[in-house]
């Protein structure tokens, strides 16, 4: 069926270096993509969105890139810090009436000192 | 603004006990909606509703019931709790014509 899947489950990079989160979709008719980060213990919280006639969008350390081609998106976080430690969801919205966002299952990511 | 608040944080039941999980917003949102979130598994839509007076089935709706009278208020009720009911629930929100969902705190649900 259809599903939204990221690459890896954890991802451990070093203070000060640049993480890179990936998410695969594969339905066709999404037309809109959301990044939440989840601290332990708290709701997902919005970072970012792309709507699917955009290949990038930045924001504040973060960038999310959109590949359609490949069904392909990924967050950008740019210097990390240790506060970017958590699990990041990726989001998918397909176009039409019943808009229901569907989540992949998350990736850990862990900031080392 | 409060955003979306939910009560209780944590909530322990034995098998059989029903509960309900409170969510308000205060943004004036239409659509509210509840997921649960397992292990490993991504966020799972269970009911949502477009506005008052509206509710409709998610994914997994077995088990759950929701009414919404006032735009404010979306309680998620467990009639009879079964231990597979054990998870992390979270209310969330949004304008109907927006895409970008705004999420509670969540409660954390053990079913013994």
């Amino acid at each position: 069926g259809e599903s939204v899947g990221l690459h890896l489950p954890t991802l451990s990079v070093q203070e000060g270096d640049n993480s890179i989160i990936n998410c695969a979709y594969s339905n066709s008719a999404s037309d809109y993509f959301i990044w939440y980060k989840q601290e332990s213990g708290k709701g997902p919280q919005f970072i970012i969105d792309i709507r699917s006639n955009m290949d990038k969008r930045q924001g504040q350390r973060v960038t999310v890139l959109l590949n359609k081609t490949v069904k392909h998106l990924s967050l950008q976080i740019a210097a990390t810090q240790p506060g970017d430690s958590a699990v990041y969801f990726c989001a998918d919205l397909p176009s039409g009436s019943a808009r229901q966002l569907t989540f992949g299952s998350g990736t850990q990511l862990t900031v080392l000192p | 603004n409060a955003g979306v608040t939910q009560t209780p944080k944590f909530q322990v039941l034995k098998t059989g006990q029903s509960m309900t999980l409170q969510c308000a917003q205060d943004m004036n949102h239409e659509y509210m909606s509840w997921y649960r979130q397992d292990p490993g598994m991504g966020l799972r839509l269970i009911h949502y509703s477009v506005g008052a007076g509206i509710t409709d089935q998610g994914e997994v709706p077995n088990g759950y019931n929701v009414s919404r009278s006032t735009t404010e208020d979306f309680p998620l009720r467990l009639l009879s709790a079964a231990p597979s009911q054990t998870s992390v629930y979270f209310c969330a929100s949004r304008k109907l014509r927006a895409d970008t969902q705004y999420f509670g705190p969540g409660t954390r649900l053990t079913v013994l």
